[in-house]
């Protein structure tokens, strides 16, 4: 099935230290989203955004909704362990299943 | 209250064998999902109820897949003779509605293995 450009697929960084992720699509989304999943667990909603150019953040993470509609950024500033899990991105248009990238693995060193 | 469950957890089969799967989805919400997740991958769609309409069916891969609810409440997915491709975590997710307004709440996934 159709799936989102996400990159990086993996990150492996210092404590403290910001992290940017970003995804991209061949076609527009209505909506963007943002969900992490830990181990065992299913995906849990970190921002939305709805409207192309829109800016969100959430405690220290932040992400944008690009102005063409097939791309959004998610960035994470001064990281701390709870912070490692899978990051998703995922497109929606109106009332219909969601469209998820491959992930971003963040791993965290002390 | 209680979010999205999903039962069993784990489930191992042999190839050739039928699986059901279950979701209880949050009391209330009227839009329920079904995904597939393969290993290190992303969600892949399979189907959508919402309310009473027909159900959107146009991200089960083949027909050895099928899935009902009853009414707004439990939903099962089923796999006949399933394969070994068919090993993934199968997640359900729930909303108030099936707009895009609406966020999605996930269970925690069933995770299929097929020997």
């Amino acid at each position: 099935g159709q799936q989102l450009n996400q990159s990086p697929q993996s990150m492996f960084i210092q404590e403290g230290e910001d992290v940017s992720m970003n995804c991209t699509s061949s076609s527009i989304f209505n909506t963007w989203l943002w969900y992490k999943q830990d181990p065992g667990e299913g995906p849990v909603l970190l921002i939305a955004l709805y409207k192309a150019g829109e800016l969100t953040s959430n405690g220290r993470l932040t992400a944008q909704f690009g102005i063409t509609r097939k791309d959004s950024f998610l960035n994470i500033s001064a990281s701390i362990p709870s912070d490692v899990g899978i990051y998703f991105c995922a497109g929606q248009r109106g009332a219909q299943k969601l469209v998820f990238g491959q992930g971003t693995r963040l791993t965290i060193n002390p | 209250g209680a979010g999205v469950s999903q039962s069993p957890s784990n489930k191992v089969t042999e190839k050739g064998k039928d699986v059901e799967l279950r979701c209880d989805p949050i009391s209330g919400h009227t839009a329920l999902y079904w995904y597939r997740q393969r290993l290190g991958q992303g969600l892949e769609f399979l189907i959508y109820f919402q309310g009473n309409s027909a159900p959107d069916k146009s991200g089960l891969p083949s027909d050895r897949f099928s899935a009902e609810r009853t009414g707004e409440s439990v939903s099962t997915l089923t796999i006949q003779r399933t394969q070994q491709e068919d090993s993934a975590v199968y997640l359900c997710a729930s909303s108030l509605s099936g707009g895009s307004a609406n966020t999605q709440y996930f269970g925690p996934g069933t995770r299929l293995t097929v020997l």
